[in-house]
């Protein structure tokens, strides 16, 4: 079964930071890629599907890409409203689904 | 505005099997434009995806749980159900119901999550 490791776990960046968060397949997965945000107490949000077909009414400064094993996710310029936990998720047309352990991301 | 929304009991003893329903409004759960799916989320840690569901009836599950794992969708009702059986301490979570759209096959409309707590 194909194994997603997002890096890092946690971190911690100051309002108005270019952050990036990798998610890195066990084999190749073509674009099969989507990331999600989940505030504390809150619901998952999808941000990217497809590693980086931005979900309408998700704001630009979020973006994806990557292909193949590698994926990125970059919040261009942080906000204090981006304090979440981010999961990466693959699938095929098998519809075999897996998430990252997410990335937890914290305002310094 | 398509809603989902998750109900059943929170609370199950262990052995015993865990039974949820998502009930589907604002839209038909027989689309041919989606799969609809569960994932659960026990405290304090990352997701973890259940199964799948087309409104056929085609069923798609994580291999870690197939063997205690039963999908069905009721079309009449607007409702897909999850059956989770031998319940234990570690299937404690919140469990959300979501829909998949194909092509894309990422959930972008979830339920609100229940909790589910596994204890005699």
């Amino acid at each position: 079964d194909i194994q997603m490791t997002q890096s890092p776990s946690s971190l911690s960046a100051s309002v108005g930071d270019r952050v990036t968060i990798t998610c890195r397949a066990s084999q190749g997965i073509s674009n099969y890629l989507a990331w999600y945000q989940q505030k504390p107490g809150k619901v998952p949000k999808l941000l990217i599907y497809a590693a980086s077909t931005l979900q309408s009414g998700v704001p630009s400064r979020f973006s994806g890409s990557g292909s193949g094993t590698d994926f990125t996710l970059t919040i261009s310029s942080l906000q204090p409203e981006d304090v979440a936990t981010y999961y990466c998720q693959k699938y095929n047309s098998a519809l075999s689904i897996t998430f990252g352990q997410g990335t937890r991301l914290e305002i310094k | 505005q398509l809603q989902l929304q998750e109900s059943g009991p929170g609370l199950v003893k262990p052995s015993e099997t865990l039974s949820l329903t998502c009930t589907v409004s604002g839209g038909s759960i027989s689309s041919s434009s989606y799969y609809w799916g569960w994932i659960r989320q026990p405290p304090g840690k990352g997701l973890e995806w259940i199964g799948s569901i087309y409104y056929s009836g085609s069923t798609y599950y994580n291999p870690s749980l197939k063997s205690r794992v039963t999908i069905s969708v009721d079309t009449s009702k607007n409702q897909f159900s999850l059956k989770l059986s031998s319940v234990t301490a570690a299937d404690t979570a919140v469990y959300y119901c979501a829909r998949l759209p194909i092509p894309s096959l990422a959930f972008d409309i979830w339920g609100q999550g229940t909790m589910v707590t596994v204890s005699s």
